[in-house]
């Protein structure tokens, strides 16, 4: 089985500064690692995958995650952050079957 | 391009009666299909997965059933509803048997149970 723990539940930074948003995971096997963003009141949108090769994994909206096997961690990070990156943001592990397992979410609120 | 879709938007149903939450996928074939809810703070929670038509595995016990009658459609229902399945449902869809294809999600359906 696998889990995902967000360290952050909510996450404020003023806009164009630099943000990460913590992501650890705890698996048995190998994991292929996913990051979503959800807008309010809607579906989540793929930001960005691990599946394997370069740690440093480049997503929409100038995000971009690095995967750290030892550390057992996949952080997402943006250099310069905007009003419109407020969101809730989910990191997401699968393992060797179906299922996508889920961290709690780390609400970004972007301040002017 | 493929495409989800879910239906209704939002959905306030008194406590004991049922449900029906719809869902499709256009522009694929064969896809793994879920239902996932989403409570306040705490996260998403898998409810079932499909991997064929007729082929449902419930993750929970719960007061829900899922049921797949054709390739493209997953239904979410509820003979009785309760106070506790007020939440946020999203549908989602993957392809392949590889463990690497992210999953798509629908907008979701808000319910409120009164």
């Amino acid at each position: 089985a696998q889990s995902v723990t967000q360290l952050d539940s909510q996450v404020p930074v003023f806009e164009e500064a630099p943000v990460e948003l913590r992501c650890n995971y705890s698996s048995s096997v190998s994991v292929y690692l996913f990051w979503y963003v959800q807008y309010p009141n809607q579906g989540l949108q793929l930001l960005l995958k691990y599946l394997s090769g370069s740690t440093l994994v480049k997503g929409i909206n100038g995000f971009e995650a690095e995967f750290n096997k030892s550390q057992t961690s996949f952080h997402l990070r943006k250099p310069s952050v905007h009003i419109s990156d407020t969101a809730e943001y989910f990191c997401a592990v699968r393992g060797s079957n179906y299922k996508l397992t889920f961290g709690k979410g780390t609400l970004l609120t972007v301040n002017p | 391009s493929q495409t989800i879709h879910q239906w209704p938007a939002t959905l306030v149903q008194p406590v004991g009666s049922p449900l029906s939450l719809e869902c499709t996928v256009e522009g694929t074939s064969n896809p793994n299909l879920y239902w996932y809810r989403q409570a306040a703070g705490r996260g998403l929670q898998l409810l079932f997965y499909s991997v064929g038509i007729g082929q449902i595995s419930s993750e929970v016990p719960q007061n829900l059933s899922a049921s797949r009658p054709q390739d493209r459609q997953f239904i979410l229902s509820s003979k009785k509803l309760l106070l506790s399945d007020s939440g946020f449902y999203l549908c989602a869809w993957s392809v392949g048997w590889g463990n690497n294809s992210p999953l798509h999600f629908g907008n979701g359906t808000r319910l409120t149970v009164t």
